[in-house]
């Protein structure tokens, strides 16, 4: 049982345009949400992330968004830059039983354009 | 401050022999997590260790185990290798157990079992 979805496998944006990028959980009792960018040979690198407490998160060029009631998470990437080429992995975690591991999706690769 | 480091970067290895993967988190951080990532599968929790016990453990079978050691490193092992081990093995820390806050990830090990 997959508890976090992201469905687009791969999205293609035009440089300078926005990429969205979507994920989905099915567990109610995640309260931490966080997106990693992760290029290829390397491991994933933090991004930026959520707490269920707040609909909304900016940092520079990424702004992640929260729909508790829809149980769904976005990351919003503007303008989009040809480094920002890579897979996105959103995360999410919970603090019950003293334990946070985070669950992944399976990952969105973003291809920018030039 | 150097990031996480580990080794070995690439592994091969036959079936039914066994493996040890090397994990060196950042200096500071007490907690290491172990993700197996696999094309498929996305990223998968293995195992969380902080202060040389394991905290949580993910859905592997009991040939997948780990150690910490007083200084924070942390091993893992598979033993009687399977051809569906073949996985990129992340390692991540963390400055306080667990992924409510960023964990910090290193290379991973390329594991391929022929």
């Amino acid at each position: 049982d997959q508890q976090v979805k992201q469905n687009s496998p791969s999205l293609s944006v035009q440089e300078g345009r926005i990429s969205i990028l979507n994920c989905d959980y099915t567990n109610s009792m995640f309260d931490y949400f966080l997106w990693y960018k992760k290029y290829p040979a390397e491991g994933p690198t933090f991004l930026i992330s959520i707490s269920s407490i707040k609909d909304k998160n900016e940092d520079g060029r990424f702004t992640v968004f929260l729909n508790k009631s829809a149980k769904h998470l976005s990351l919003h990437i503007v303008p989009s830059q040809p480094g920002d080429s890579a897979v996105y992995f959103c995360a999410a975690s919970y603090s019950g039983a003293g334990s946070y591991q985070l669950t992944f999706g399976k990952g969105t690769k973003l291809s920018v354009i030039p | 401050k150097a990031g996480v480091t580990q080794t070995p970067r690439y592994l091969i290895k036959t079936r039914g022999q066994q493996v040890t993967l090397s994990c060196s988190p950042i200096s500071g951080h007490r907690s290491v997590s172990w993700y197996q990532q696999t094309p498929g599968q996305g990223l998968q929790f293995l195992f969380e260790y902080f202060s040389e016990t394991q905290r949580n453990k993910g859905n592997f079978p009991g040939r997948f185990s780990g150690r910490q050691f007083s200084n924070s490193r942390s091993e893992m092992n598979v033993s009687t290798l399977e051809l569906g081990d073949s996985a990129l093995y992340l390692c991540a820390s963390s400055l306080i157990p667990g992924g409510g806050n960023e964990q910090f990830f290193g290379p991973g090990t390329r594991l391929t079992v022929l």
